[in-house]
């Protein structure tokens, strides 16, 4: 069974730079999540996806992250403006709940 | 406010020991536990989970251990082999999205 796929792996922007993260989720599963960890810590739920609807979007910063899902399947995140502090591996996850299934992660620096 | 930690920030064991990483959970409304093994460069990987029905689960050399009266979750990992070098992240949920604990890096001395 092929897992969380997301790209890119890596990303290096500077700041004030738009950027743009991409997941594909195990085949089947309707609920995307994307968690943000800052390294030495856990991740953290940015937003959670039932089918195309958003389910949980409170700790999304809205003024500079927006997500969607169109046709419930694939997702993106982006952010514009980067900052500093949004240095982080952004990860992917889905779940035929409650198990959750994580992609690989893209490491974002921004300079 | 309620979180999921861990007491110890890292652990190292001789391979083939045992290894025992502990985690305190302090919402007593959570229902479900998981555990997670993340690899340097990797997503975390789940390991084993447990509902709060059950005080015990075992995997294939993992046991998971739930004492609801402490709040307490520990994973067990026998013969701890090199590959189980990583960092551990337990995790808890109550009808809300998983909430994950900063997580303990286990060093395995060959």
């Amino acid at each position: 069974e092929a897992g969380v796929a997301q790209s890119p792996r890596y990303k290096i922007i500077e700041k004030r730079q738009s950027v743009a993260f991409w997941c594909n989720p195990i085949s089947g599963h309707a609920t995307l999540y994307w968690y943000q960890q800052i390294l030495g810590q856990g991740p953290k739920l940015l937003i959670q996806f039932q089918n195309n609807g958003v389910v949980d979007d409170s700790q999304l910063p809205k003024d500079r992250f927006s997500a969607e899902r169109l046709k419930g399947v694939d997702s993106t995140l982006k952010i514009q403006p980067a900052k500093l502090e949004d240095s982080a591996v952004y990860l992917c996850a889905s779940s035929h709940l409650p198990k959750q299934f994580f992609g690989p992660g893209t490491r974002l620096t921004v300079l | 406010g309620e979180s999921v930690g861990l007491h110890l920030p890292t652990l190292s064991v001789q391979e083939g020991d045992n290894s025992i990483i502990n985690c305190a959970y302090s919402n007593s409304a959570s229902d479900y536990f998981i555990w997670y093994k993340q690899e340097s460069g990797k997503g975390p990987q789940f390991i084993i989970d447990i509902r709060s029905n059950m005080d015990k689960r075992q995997g294939q050399r993992v046991t998971v251990l739930l004492n609801k009266t402490v709040k307490h979750l520990s994973l067990q990992i026998a013969a701890t082999q090199p590959g189980d070098s990583a960092v551990y992240f337990c995790a808890e949920s109550g009808n809300t999205p998983l909430v994950f604990g900063k997580g303990t890096r286990l060093s395995v001395i060959a």
